[in-house]
């Protein structure tokens, strides 16, 4: 199936700064999501972006479908922008979301 | 705005027991999915389930895994005989189409087997 790679697995960021995550996946897609898990576990849709750049409030997204990558962008970061993004897509002959293992994000006062 | 709704949010079931996990999808979505997350790992495909039928299930769905959309509404997961390593947390999902539409999920039942 199609490989799903996110970096970093790990941030920590002073309140108000800017980030910049990534997704690599290894095969064309019809699908790119991007979800931020909370601390009670629940998957927050951000944004459905298969190509081209979405923006909603301090959040935005960017896929370049023909390099393979998605990046998502967080800036003037709050506390509760903290918890796990993942990215998951779906291959062009498949009905299954493939989900990278997370970029851990920690956002502290 | 319409979302998935799982039932219920906890279950702890004794190791060898059946448990059904229930989902209610968003009403005028047709293609309906469960995924499971064990903590502190990523989010894993189990089956994706279209016009009353599978049209895809992952290795980890084998036997001991059963779906069902008992009436116009429902959608359940049946796991017959529980193990220890089936504690996780579930998600149901669903979409409009197959593949390349946006899948929106439920906000998942935590199972612990003990």
């Amino acid at each position: 199936g199609i490989q799903v790679e996110q970096s970093p697995p790990d941030l920590i960021l002073q309140e108000g700064a800017n980030s910049t995550l990534r997704c690599n996946f290894s095969d064309s897609v019809n699908n790119l999501q991007w979800f931020h898990q909370n601390p009670w576990g629940q998957l927050i849709n951000l944004f459905y972006i298969p190509s081209g750049t979405k923006q909603n409030g301090r959040l935005s997204a960017t896929t370049v479908a023909t390099e393979r990558y998605s990046l998502l962008y967080i800036s003037s970061s709050q506390t509760t922008d903290s918890g796990v993004y993942f990215c998951a897509t779906n291959s062009n002959s498949g009905y299954a979301l493939n989900f990278g293992k997370g970029t851990s994000l920690l956002v502290t006062p | 705005e319409p979302e998935v709704t799982q039932t219920p949010s906890h279950q702890v079931t004794q190791m060898g027991q059946e448990v059904i996990l229930r989902c209610v999808p968003i009403s005028n979505h047709l293609y309906f999915y469960w995924y499971r997350q064990i903590l502190g790992q990523k989010v894993e495909f189990l089956v994706s389930f279209y016009n009353n039928e599978i049209s895809e299930k992952s290795e980890i769905f084998d036997d001991q895994f059963s779906v069902e959309r008992p009436d116009g509404s429902n959608f359940t997961l049946k796991i017959r005989s529980t193990k220890l390593e089936d504690s996780a947390m579930y998600f149901c999902a669903s979409t409009t189409g197959g593949g390349g539409t946006e899948a929106f999920f439920g906000q998942g039942t935590r199972l612990t087997v003990v």
